[in-house]
């Protein structure tokens, strides 16, 4: 089946501008998560949801994040007021049972974002 | 919070030397360590992972070794080849949490 999907590819946006990044989970999948990838870098958390609700989300850096998960499917991540610091590569994952701490995480390809 | 260390950041071997990477973990309750590998330009995807109720498992040329006591846990890659060639990450997660603490990535080259 098909596997996690995330739009779009690429973004490049210009200093200040608002941006919308999408992912499509697994169907049957009820755990979503975000993470931001800079060049080099590892894995950086930023939130995840079990169903529409997020019980964490630590890992946002500053409240120009922002993300909704609505019909317990696909979720957007919303960076408001863009800053070069904000470029990196933005994954999505998804799995089958929250809560639990054996599920696999499924990854998305990731969106690559270069604010100018 | 949980915090994941994991060295050395690069590693270079040659074709068919095998390729240690180790983790260490702060969180004594974490139950769960999954490693990913995330080849140049495409997403992590798991390739082995080790429950706290076991000490080593193995898949073929690669296998995960786990020190509770120590909270240390390492891959071995055996026979190495040219397409072992990517950034390898660790994890720790415990039961209860569903969100793993990755560590920062190993860098692994495989020169023919």
């Amino acid at each position: 089946g098909a596997g996690v999907s995330q739009s779009p590819s690429n973004k490049v946006t210009e200093k200040g501008k608002d941006v919308e990044l999408r992912c499509d989970p697994i169907s049957g999948h009820t755990a979503l998560y975000w993470y931001r990838q800079s060049l080099g870098q590892g894995l950086e958390f930023l939130i995840y949801f079990q169903g529409n609700s997020a019980p964490d989300k630590s890992g946002l850096p500053s409240d120009r994040f922002s993300a909704e998960r609505t019909g317990g499917s696909v979720s957007t991540l919303t960076i408001q007021r863009t800053q070069q610091e904000d470029s990196a590569v933005y994954l999505c994952a998804s799995s089958l049972v929250g809560g639990q701490p054996y599920n696999e995480q499924f990854f998305g390809p990731g969106t690559r974002l270069t604010v100018l | 919070g949980e915090n994941v260390e994991q060295h050395p950041s690069t590693l270079s071997v040659q074709e068919g030397d095998s390729a240690v990477i180790k983790c260490t973990y702060s969180d004594s309750a974490s139950n769960y360590f999954p490693w990913y590998k995330q080849e140049l330009g495409k997403r992590p995807q798991l390739i082995i992972d080790i429950r706290s109720n076991v000490g080593e498992k193995k898949d073929q040329r690669i296998a995960v070794t786990l020190n509770k006591t120590a909270k240390h846990f390492s891959l071995h890659i055996t026979e190495t080849q040219p397409e072992d060639s990517a950034v390898y990450f660790c994890a720790a997660s415990k039961g209860g949490s569903y969100i793993p603490t990755f560590g920062r990535g190993t860098s692994l080259i495989v020169h023919p």
